[in-house]
């Protein structure tokens, strides 16, 4: 057991263009989430897969997010157009989880910091 | 929304004394805990939980307190260590996890 994988840990890009996320979960978990984090604030919610379903969706996604959980393993978040606002820490966690409720810690990887210049 | 509040930026203790990290929350909906510890660089890491059908869990230096009447909880370390400095979210979750802003622990030897 590795722990979560993020890939890339930094990326700067400039304002416009698109970016992809990559997260390797713990191979045992079912659940990915995506997380957001900025300054002095604590993780937000942006969305979340149970094996390649994806159930939920923050209304903070904007329609220039997407996600993507393929076969149930790894997953992308995609930010396209992105602007100056997008800069943040980008998280991702997994858990092992068989109810709708999050009864289960959720194991983070050390994040994607996103700077749009 | 902020359902998930803690108050206190930051927090200062002298090492082998006791920490106290405070967090209240507003729906009563919630029903499990956690406290989680990030240090710079690294993604949030669990440290303990507490579900809504009991008022204390403690493992090693660390126990959390459930208050649900006052819909309030605490993270207690004793003694506290240097090691122990870090920035500490509490979060709670029902149909989704929210998480408080974070406090800054700040152990002096």
């Amino acid at each position: 057991d590795t722990g979560v994988s993020q890939d890339p840990r930094h990326k700067i890009t400039k304002r416009g263009q698109n970016v992809t996320f990559r997260c390797d979960p713990i191979s045992e978990h079912n659940r990915l989430y995506w997380y957001r984090q900025t300054l002095g604030q604590g993780p937000e919610f942006l969305t979340y897969f149970q094996n390649e379903a994806q159930l939920e969706k923050s209304r903070l996604l904007s329609d220039r997010f997407s996600a993507e959980r393929p076969k149930g393993s790894f997953s992308t978040l995609e930010i396209q157009r992105t602007e100056q606002g997008d800069s943040a820490m980008y998280l991702c966690a997994s858990s092992w989880g068989r109810s709708s409720s999050y009864n289960s810690p959720l194991h983070f990887g050390n994040g994607t910091r996103l700077t749009v210049t | 929304d902020q359902q998930v509040k803690q108050n206190s930026p930051s927090l200062s203790v002298q090492e082998g004394r006791i920490s106290i990290l405070n967090c209240d929350y507003t729906n009563s909906m919630f029903d499990y805990f956690l406290w989680y510890k990030k240090y710079p660089a690294e993604g949030p890491t669990f440290l303990i939980s507490i579900s809504s059908i009991k008022d204390k869990n403690e493992d090693g230096r660390f126990t959390v307190f459930l208050n649900k009447s006052a819909k309030h909880l605490s993270l207690h370390i004793v003694p506290s260590q240097p090691g122990d400095s870090a920035v500490y979210f509490c979060a709670a979750s029902g149909d989704d996890m929210r998480f408080g802003a974070g406090t800054r622990l700040t152990v002096k030897p």
